[in-house]
């Protein structure tokens, strides 16, 4: 079966410094790949989608993530974070042996320190 | 602005009672989903509907119900028979197929029980 696992339940980093969440997924084929972000009692937002082509791809708020065949992964990455990215996030893949319904990691909540 | 609407945004319900969370989108979507998602567990699928009038059951469908008579309206109904229905809600909607993914969230029901 599809899987996506994010290995980390949390992380904690200091405001400027650089983060990277990390995201495994199983997949036979083409995997279509996204990384979402919650925010406290809200509903989740795209922040970039991988569906083919360049391995980097860009998203909104700085982030950007990169697929990695090799390592079935695909870790989500900001070269400086602020008191607002604070949240949780997802990591998720579009199951096409399943009328393309989304599979979603468990989440990894990020911590900012002052 | 096109989104999708959950109401309420808390909900509280007795031992014995169905209630109805409300889902409307005007994104034009053809696909609709609801989600139950509990602390550390991610987002689970309850139903989906990729079509007016047709839905399926998600990973946990039991003890809920849906209904799909217009392509904007996709509420669920959280039946007695769910023993646990303490979750936040999560209502997205999306093109069909994967290259009208992704899916867009709402901002979420709270249900509690009293």
């Amino acid at each position: 079966a599809q899987s996506v696992t994010q290995p980390d339940i949390h992380i904690t980093v200091s405001e400027g410094a650089s983060l990277e969440l990390r995201c495994n997924y199983s997949y036979g084929a083409t995997p279509y790949l996204f990384w979402y972000v919650q925010s406290p009692g809200q509903g989740l937002q795209l922040l970039l989608k991988y569906f083919s082509g360049d391995t980097l791809v860009q998203g909104i708020k700085g982030f950007e993530a990169e697929f990695k065949r090799s390592q079935s992964s695909f870790n989500l990455r900001k070269p400086s974070v602020h008191w607002s990215d604070a949240a949780e996030y997802f990591c998720a893949g579009l199951d096409q042996n399943r009328d393309d319904k989304i599979i979603f990691g468990k989440g990894t909540r990020l911590h900012i320190l002052p | 602005d096109g989104g999708i609407t959950q109401s309420p945004k808390y909900l509280f319900r007795k031992e014995g009672q169905n209630v109805t969370l409300s889902c409307e989108q005007n994104l034009n979507h053809d696909a609709m989903y609801w989600y139950r998602q509990d602390p550390g567990q991610g987002l689970r699928l309850i139903y989906y509907s990729q079509i007016v009038n047709d839905f399926q059951k998600g990973d946990i469908a039991e003890g809920y119900s849906v209904s799909r008579e217009k392509k904007e309206s996709f509420p669920l109904t959280v039946t007695s028979a769910q023993k646990n229905p303490t979750a936040f809600y999560l209502c997205a909607s999306s093109g069909q197929g994967w290259r009208n993914q992704p899916q867009h969230f709402g901002d979420g029901t709270r249900l509690s029980i009293l």
